[in-house]
């Protein structure tokens, strides 16, 4: 089944604490990216990946680093979370060909 | 205090009756403008596209209309039915590569029965 797993699906951490969410895809996409969800805001391009070691800032890019090691994984590294990230996080992937993107299930992340 | 949530526009539907959202987007380069289906607890899932030098487009049951005059976007949700609840999403795809999307704040429609 063609899919994109991310894990966590739930996390509570505290202030200053290093996490990494992953995001994997089965698809062999080349393109990837993070958003995060927020009430009233839509979704926001975190960052995203047009194929191996090519990655590039999105719109809120601040306080976030991702890797792109290899083509069917793409983390999203919080070095030091803060509240203000708390958030909804998504994980997309596709193909150049078209656009269609694929949205894992979601990381609700809670910094307190 | 009152503390007050930011709240989604809303439209609200009969089941069976026609649906249409609607979305302003700014960007008049991107070349892709597409939908997205967002239900409870689950992540985006793509519902149909239109490229920028179209003005209409139909899918199944879905049609998408692109007034770029205006810089507006429509969605068309024909006989509506209850699993079409949810939040709809536009979004705006960069010419510049990569799938970059601008997605709009989103809409939740909700179909009574």
């Amino acid at each position: 089944e063609a899919q994109v797993t991310q894990n966590p699906r739930y996390l509570i951490t505290v202030t200053g604490k290093k996490l990494t969410v992953t995001c994997s895809q089965n698809m062999n996409h080349e393109y990837m990216s993070w958003y995060r969800q927020d009430p009233g805001l839509g979704l926001r391009q975190i960052y995203y990946s047009m194929n191996v070691e090519v990655t590039d800032k999105g719109d809120v890019p601040e306080g976030y680093k991702v890797s792109r090691k290899e083509k069917r994984n793409f983390p999203l590294i919080l070095e030091s979370p803060s509240p203000n990230q708390t958030s909804l996080y998504f994980c997309a992937s596709s193909s150049p060909a078209n656009t269609e993107a694929f949205f894992g299930q979601g990381t609700r992340l809670t910094v307190v | 205090g009152e503390s007050v949530g930011l709240h989604l526009p809303t439209l609200s539907v009969q089941e069976g009756d026609n649906s249409i959202i609607n979305c302003a987007y700014s960007n008049s380069a991107s070349d892709y403008f597409i939908w997205y289906k967002q239900e409870s607890g689950k992540g985006p899932q793509f519902i149909i596209d239109i490229r920028s030098n179209m003005d209409k487009r139909q899918g199944q049951r879905v049609t998408v209309l692109l007034n770029k005059t205006v810089k507006h976007l429509s969605l068309q949700i024909a006989a509506t039915q209850p699993g079409d609840s949810a939040v709809y999403f536009c979004a705006e795809r960069g010419a510049g590569g990569g799938n970059k999307l601008t997605f709009g704040t989103g809409t939740q429609l909700k179909v009574e029965l």
